[in-house]
């Protein structure tokens, strides 16, 4: 089975610009979480979409928005890129929401680069 | 507000040895649940472990297990037995509460397998 796929796996944008990145679940799975890593750090998170509703936010700008499809596929979209914006964004996908024992799986994620 | 701790920027093994990689936590949340992940050079965040607030049991998962210390706010991560394969970045992370799927993340550890 294909686990969390995201593209593109890297790319380079200037400061300023839009970015989409994009986000398809293990099949079966409903939700989706959003994070960012920075180099040298924890990944932070920044949005969880579960059938197709918005669950949660993290302390992130309003140039950052996300939206979940039918299919459970996700974007996350940036506007007006800052430098600070690298990072790896790492998507994740898990059945439901919360329960316990049941925890999230990453995929390999985008690498931004701001320039 | 809940965050993880890990104190260890870097560690080394020797290969066949055990390594203990530490992780400390602070939460006001009877339930939680925590986790640690394995990160190589490719980026993809990789499930290892998960030990449930209400376990008493600590969590075992092949080479891994977790020293779970409630009383302390510790979850430790051990890998026995090291393999070259095992060098990488590690992170601990606890999710808050049960219903909701935003993880916090420690700083990691980066682990260096020496033949």
């Amino acid at each position: 089975d294909a686990g969390v796929t995201q593209s593109p796996t890297h790319l380079i944008k200037t400061r300023g610009q839009h970015v989409t990145l994009r986000c398809s679940p293990i099949s079966g799975h409903k939700s989706v979480s959003w994070y960012q890593q920075v180099l040298g750090q924890g990944p932070q998170f920044i949005f969880q979409y579960y059938e197709k509703e918005e669950r949660g936010r993290g302390n992130f700008p309003d140039r950052f928005s996300a939206r979940q499809f039918p299919n459970y596929s996700s974007e996350l979209n940036v506007n007006a890129l800052l430098l600070g914006d690298s990072a790896l964004y790492l998507c994740a996908s898990s059945l439901v929401p919360g329960g316990s024992g049941n925890t999230i799986y990453f995929g390999e994620g985008s690498w931004l680069t701001v320039v | 507000a809940q965050k993880i701790t890990q104190t260890q920027p870097g560690m080394f093994v020797q290969e066949k040895e055990a390594v203990t990689l530490d992780c400390t936590y602070d939460t006001s949340d009877q339930s939680y649940g925590l986790f640690w992940y394995k990160q190589p050079s490719s980026g993809e965040m990789i499930f290892l472990i998960y030990q449930g607030s209400y376990d008493e049991q600590n969590a075992t998962e092949g080479r891994y297990s977790l020293n779970f210390q409630k009383a302390r706010k510790s979850a430790n991560l051990v890998i026995s037995a090291s393999q070259l394969g095992d060098s990488a970045m590690y992170f601990c992370a606890m999710r808050e509460g049960t219903g909701t799927y935003k993880y916090i993340f420690g700083t990691g550890t980066r682990l260096k397998v020496l033949a």
